[in-house]
């Protein structure tokens, strides 16, 4: 069954570098997103993302945040100067469609900033 | 803006019946999703109700009433691993937030023995 895949699984950086986290969406997919959870608290929307351009974004997603699709497959999401309330899961979801469809989660990528 | 609550923590016993509930207050409604998330993992998706009544899929059940803003999620049979966070999440109106999902903030379920 096909699948959302992310890496790096862990990222621990320091305060004020930039980290990247990457996203292999469903391949027939056409909708992307980014959502985050900070630890004990509920998943948050950061950004969707179609046809090559951001949807929709959150207050969340400020200046500090950017995505890309840099070819076919990849979907990335970069931070900037990282702060340490930045620490956090992130995922990755992914749609055929917009509206009603289902959204299917990756695995997560756990962003420690010390 | 939307206003999704469930309760923080449910227990049960294994083989028991579980019904978690969910209510909303949102500018619009498109649908109500349930996930499920273990510790650590990522949501994965169980159930979707656009449309008032029961949705049933095995030994879990979703049920709605968009005049009430309330849905709930059955758990039937339960297993211990069935123990895990149950995520109650709707769409946003349509427009720009058609995609966006806004999450409650999770029940934990705990199965005992």
């Amino acid at each position: 069954e096909p699948e959302v895949t992310q890496t790096p699984s862990h990222q621990v950086t320091q305060m004020g570098q930039e980290v990247i986290l990457r996203c292999v969406p469903i391949s027939n997919h056409l909708y992307f997103y980014w959502y985050r959870q900070i630890l004990g608290q509920k998943v948050e929307f950061l950004v969707s993302f179609y046809n090559n351009e951001i949807s929709e974004k959150s207050e969340i997603f400020d200046d500090q945040f950017s995505v890309e699709r840099p070819d076919g497959s990849n979907f990335t999401l970069k931070i900037r100067s990282t702060k340490l309330e930045d620490s956090a899961m992130y995922f990755c979801a992914s749609s055929e469609n917009e509206g009603a469809d289902t959204q299917y989660f990756g695995p997560g990528t756990r962003l420690t900033v010390l | 803006g939307q206003n999704i609550d469930q309760p923080t923590e449910m227990t049960a016993t294994e083989g028991a019946i579980v019904q978690i509930n969910c209510t909303y207050q949102t500018s619009g409604f498109n649908g109500l999703f349930w996930y499920q998330q273990h510790a650590g993992e990522a949501p994965t998706f169980l159930s979707y109700n656009v449309l008032d009544g029961l949705e049933e899929k095995g030994r879990f059940s979703s049920f709605l009433s968009r005049s009430k803003g309330y849905s709930y999620l059955l758990l039937k049979e339960l297993q211990m691993k069935d123990s895990a966070s149950y995520l109650c999440a709707s769409h946003g109106v349509r427009g720009s937030t058609l995609g966006r999902l806004y999450f409650g903030r999770g029940t934990q379920l705990t199965v005992w023995p």
